[in-house]
């Protein structure tokens, strides 16, 4: 069974429109996490969220909206998507939230987002 | 920003052991040093981490010297597969987002036949 699982895998689409990327885990994790990954291939980290809550926010437009609708549930939706959201996301998953021993994060495969 | 320096490439025999070094000489005493790798298209695999005492796992074993400024990631059989980008992510032990995992340009493993 995949552990951390993304919809869907490839997703192409025109300047200005809205899309959303799904994301689930089957670990029985607390915390999901949204990774972007750009085309120098320099991953960062977008969002945390910990028991269905907003952690950490690390200055992303507000465009860009996560949306948790239950623990094992963490999808991101854009809007009026720009060239400059072509990249791969990732999302990622922990047991808890607190860094240290127990929170190794698990990622998912990646959605490539190519705007055109 | 990453607070770690590493080789931007190597190559390794397969079968051969793969030592990936890596400096972090700003580590303070509450923060980990973490490993993970990117095959191609896939998404980061954890590897391994440490905090002051040498680890090992199924993976990998990890080297961290008395001083914690560097530490040495150890593939005891290289394979193939193993053929990847290497992260080494020094992050603090606090919730926050001082705990996030700050990815650098790694080290781009190629594994040889």
């Amino acid at each position: 069974d995949t552990a951390v699982s993304q919809t869907p895998k490839y997703l192409v689409t025109q300047m200005g429109n809205d899309k959303s990327i799904k994301c689930e885990q089957n670990l029985g994790h607390d915390t999901m996490y949204w990774y972007k990954q750009d085309s120098k291939k320099f991953l960062k980290i977008m969002f945390s969220y910990n028991n269905k809550e907003l952690i950490i926010n690390e200055t992303v437009p507000n465009r860009f909206s996560p949306k948790s609708p239950d623990k094992a549930h963490l999808n991101l939706h854009i809007n009026s998507l720009e060239l400059g959201d072509s990249a791969v996301y990732f999302c990622a998953s922990s047991q808890v939230f607190l860094a240290g021993d127990q929170d190794t994060q698990y990622f998912g495969p990646g959605t490539r987002l190519t705007v055109l | 920003d990453a607070k770690t320096t590493q080789p931007t490439s190597m190559d390794c025999a397969e079968g051969r052991a793969a030592n990936l070094p890596c400096n972090h000489s700003t580590i303070s005493g509450n923060e980990y040093v973490y490993w993970y790798r990117q095959i191609h298209s896939q998404g980061p695999q954890y590897i391994i981490h440490g905090l002051k005492n040498n680890e090992t796992n199924e993976m990998a074993s990890l080297i961290i010297t008395e001083d914690r400024k560097s530490s040495t990631l150890i593939l005891p059989h290289a394979t193939l597969r193993d053929t990847a980008v290497y992260y080494c992510i020094v992050r603090k032990i606090y919730g926050g987002s001082q705990g996030n995992l700050i990815f650098g340009k790694g080290t781009k493993l190629s594994v040889k036949p």
